[in-house]
């Protein structure tokens, strides 16, 4: 299986600022993903980030306010920029496992940010 | 997207077996039965997932019925640490996941 860890765990930002969320995994993989869960809510997708090329996001998320790198196989970074209180969620980063996991999903712990 | 429905909400006595189930009745034949669940503050978590034959693992027994419209996730012996939102998604495989509300078990004493 594989691990994968954030950083930070969490944070309480100030609006108006921006924060950059670290995700790295301990193997290899082409796809990563990006979530996002408002609080009480269930998850939902922000982005997909492939090593090389721009990531794509989904309806209602651009990349103006979640920038997204994806330098290697084992690294990416979220950004949420000009942070407002309604961006206080928990921010997961996701990697499929591929033929050799069952296309189990693996997730890390995740970032809990609150924006004041 | 409502791929899928849950009971919003299960209890269960610990030693018990949890059955949870959900209906998917718009299931494609090339879409697999995915079940995850998300424990208080922490990321989802794999627990099983099938095509049409019953599966088990350490954790989970999944049963899919003939039809493939319905399936139930079996905890066979819940304890209090299975207290969780368990997701029941139906995708094809590689295809990313897409979670609805769930059902959130509670096991209690």
């Amino acid at each position: 299986s594989a691990v994968i860890s954030q950083k930070p765990s969490r944070d309480i930002c100030q609006r108006g600022t921006s924060l950059t969320i670290q995700c790295q995994v301990d193997s290899q993989v082409t796809m990563m993903f990006w979530y996002r869960q408002q609080p009480g809510q269930s998850l939902t997708l922000i982005a997909t980030a492939n090593q090389g090329s721009e990531a794509t996001y989904e309806s209602g998320f651009v990349i103006d306010k979640f920038p997204i790198s994806r330098p290697n196989l084992t690294f990416s970074t979220l950004t949420v920029s000009n942070m407002s209180p309604e961006d206080s969620s928990i921010y997961l980063c996701s990697v499929d496992g591929g033929e050799l996991q069952s296309n189990e999903q693996f997730f890390g712990p995740g970032t809990r940010l609150t924006v004041l | 997207d409502a791929k899928t429905t849950q009971p919003p909400s299960m209890d269960c006595a610990e030693g018990r077996a949890a059955n949870l189930p959900c209906n998917h009745s718009t299931i494609s034949g090339n879409e697999y039965v995915y079940w995850y669940r998300q424990i208080h503050s922490q990321g989802p978590q794999y627990i099983i997932h099938g095509l049409k034959n019953n599966e088990t693992n350490e954790m989970a027994s999944l049963i899919i019925t003939e039809d493939r419209k319905s399936s139930t996730l079996i905890l066979p012996h819940a304890t209090l640490r299975d207290t969780a939102v368990y997701y029941c998604i139906v995708r094809p495989g590689g295809y990313i996941p897409t979670f609805g509300r769930g059902t959130s078990l509670i096991v209690h004493p």
